[in-house]
C-alpha cells in the first residue's frame, strides 16, 4: 500500500505571493490533518479535513486556508506569504475515526519565503 | 488545553546500550492516546510506539519501550540496544477525542555513537 504523499517536496517563494501545498493519502484514508513544523514553534496543528469538510482548526491566522476532494486529497494554501511562514508543513492521514487517531505522515513540503 | 513537555532538547547513546527520552503531559480528559513519533534527517515522521491511556500496561514493541506513570502523567521512551539507525530526532505527543489532533512535545535530538 503506497504511503502518503506529498507535492512538491520543495518550494521557494517571495513574500505576498501564495502558495498551493497537496497531500494523497493512504488509500482508503478519510481525514487528512496538516502541520506546520518550525525549529521556534515546533509541530503545530494547522486543520483536519475529514469526508470534504474541516472538522478541526488550530490557531492559524485566515492566510491559512486548506480543502480536501471526493478523494480524500487535500490542498493547503496559504496566501500573502510572510517570512515567517517558511516551515516544513506535514501532512498526515488517517481512517478519521475519532476514538484512535494513528496518523501516517508523508514526507513533507518545504516552504522558503524569501 | 492539553501540553506535552520534553525536557531533553538532546541525548546522546553509546550503540548497543540503552537510553530513555522523558515526556511529560497534561490533559483534563480521562480518555486519550499517547505516541512517540521518530523523524530522521530529513525524513518522514513514523509512529514508534503509542499508549492507550485506559490501558494499564506498558506498551513494548521490539527494543522500544514505554514507561506510563498515569498519575504523574509521565510517558517516557527506552530505547534497548541502541543503534545507529535510532539516531533522529523524537517527538512525543498526546491525542484526544476533545482535542481530535496531536499535540507535540518539542523533540528530543538522539544521537547514537559508537
Amino acid at each position: 500500500k503506497a504511503g502518503v504523499t506529498q507535492t512538491p517536496r520543495y518550494l521557494i517563494k517571495t513574500r505576498g505571493q501564495q502558495v498551493t501545498l497537496s497531500c494523497s493519502p493512504i488509500s482508503g484514508h478519510r481525514s487528512v490533518s496538516w502541520y506546520q513544523q518550525t525549529p521556534g514553534q515546533g509541530l503545530q496543528f494547522l486543520f483536519e479535513y475529514f469526508s470534504e469538510t474541516q472538522r478541526n482548526k488550530g490557531n492559524f491566522p485566515g492566510r491559512f486556508s486548506g480543502r480536501q476532494f471526493s478523494n480524500s486529497r487535500s490542498e493547503m494554501n496559504v496566501s500573502t506569504l510572510e517570512l515567517g511562514d517558511s516551515a516544513l508543513y506535514l501532512c498526515a492521514s488517517s481512517t478519521g475515526q475519532v476514538a484512535y487517531n494513528e496518523q501516517f505522515f508523508g514526507p513533507g513540503t518545504r516552504l522558503t519565503v524569501l | 488545553a492539553q501540553t506535552v513537555t520534553q525536557s531533553q532538547p538532546e541525548m546522546s547513546v553509546q550503540e548497543a546500550e540503552t537510553v530513555t527520552l522523558s515526556c511529560t503531559y497534561d490533559t483534563s480528559e480521562s480518555d486519550y492516546y499517547l505516541f512517540w513519533y521518530k523523524q530522521p534527517p530529513s525524513r518522514q515522521m513514523i509512529l514508534v510506539i503509542r499508549q492507550e491511556a485506559y490501558k494499564q500496561q506498558n506498551a513494548t514493541e521490539n527494543r522500544f519501550s514505554v514507561n506510563f506513570q498515569k498519575a504523574a502523567k509521565s510517558f517516557s521512551l527506552k530505547i534497548s540496544d541502541s543503534q545507529l539507525g535510532d539516531a533522529a530526532m523524537y517527538f512525543c505527543a498526546l491525542y484526544t477525542g476533545t482535542a481530535s489532533k496531536l499535540t507535540f512535545g518539542t523533540g528530543t535530538r538522539l544521537q547514537v555513537t559508537l
